[in-house]
């Protein structure tokens, strides 16, 4: 079984830019999260989708954020403007179909994105 | 006050010691605890989830729960080099809405 991948694995991009970072989940895992995690702080929660829709959005920063999940397959996180406070890693994680106090979550190596 | 609260680090323990990792909780109504491993570089890999009080022990790791005082550790017996990475608690609570919320992390050396 192929794992969550996540691409790119590092951008470096100026203030202003725009990045898109992509995750495809583990097949047949209806559940994808996306977290984020600055240096020397807890993994932080971003948003959650089940299928095709968002389900907890929550976590976004702001709305410079967009998260997408068309065909409920790969989702993509997109960043635009691009601030300094955005750098860090982000991370993604897929789960089983259905949820509760016992979820799982397998999670991408993650993107370490750099602004400038 | 953080919801998951881990002592930093780093832990530094020698070969063939017990390890012993710490992490508190504010929610009171939290239903499950993990711990997720992660290397440098790599992802975070879940190794241990708990949801009763007491101890669950997998080979070298022990996981422990006190719900009363909203505390969880993850023992690891017979360290060895490889177990040197940074550790994650995790909690699943009804505050949030059942998210996964993280601790920030141990990290842990072994030194050989």
């Amino acid at each position: 079984e192929a794992g969550v991948t996540q691409f790119p694995s590092h951008s470096v991009i100026e203030k202003g830019q725009t990045v898109t970072l992509r995750c495809d989940p583990i097949s047949g895992h209806d559940n994808l999260y996306w977290y984020r995690r600055v240096m020397g702080k807890e993994i932080k929660f971003l948003l959650h989708f089940v299928k095709e829709s968002k389900q907890d959005e929550s976590g976004m920063p702001n709305n410079r954020f967009l998260a997408e999940r068309t065909g409920g397959t790969y989702s993509t996180l997109k960043v635009q403007p691009a601030e300094l406070e955005d750098s860090g890693v982000y991370f993604c994680a897929s789960s089983r179909p259905g949820r509760g106090t016992n979820e799982k979550l397998f999670f991408g190596s993650g993107t370490q994105l750099s602004v400038l | 006050q953080k919801e998951v609260e881990q002592n930093s680090g780093p832990l530094s323990v020698p070969e063939g010691a017990i390890a012993s990792l710490n992490c508190t909780y504010s929610d009171r109504g939290s239903q499950s605890f993990f711990w997720y491993r992660q290397y440098s570089g790599k992802s975070p890999e879940l190794i241990m989830f708990i949801y009763s009080n007491g101890d669950k022990e997998d080979g070298r790791f022990t996981a422990q729960l006190n719900k009363a005082s909203q505390y969880v550790s993850l023992l690891i017996r017979d360290s060895q080099p490889s177990d040197s990475a940074t550790y994650l608690c995790a909690v699943i609570g009804f505050t949030g809405g059942f998210k996964t919320i993280f601790g920030a992390g141990t990290r842990l050396f072994v030194k050989a």
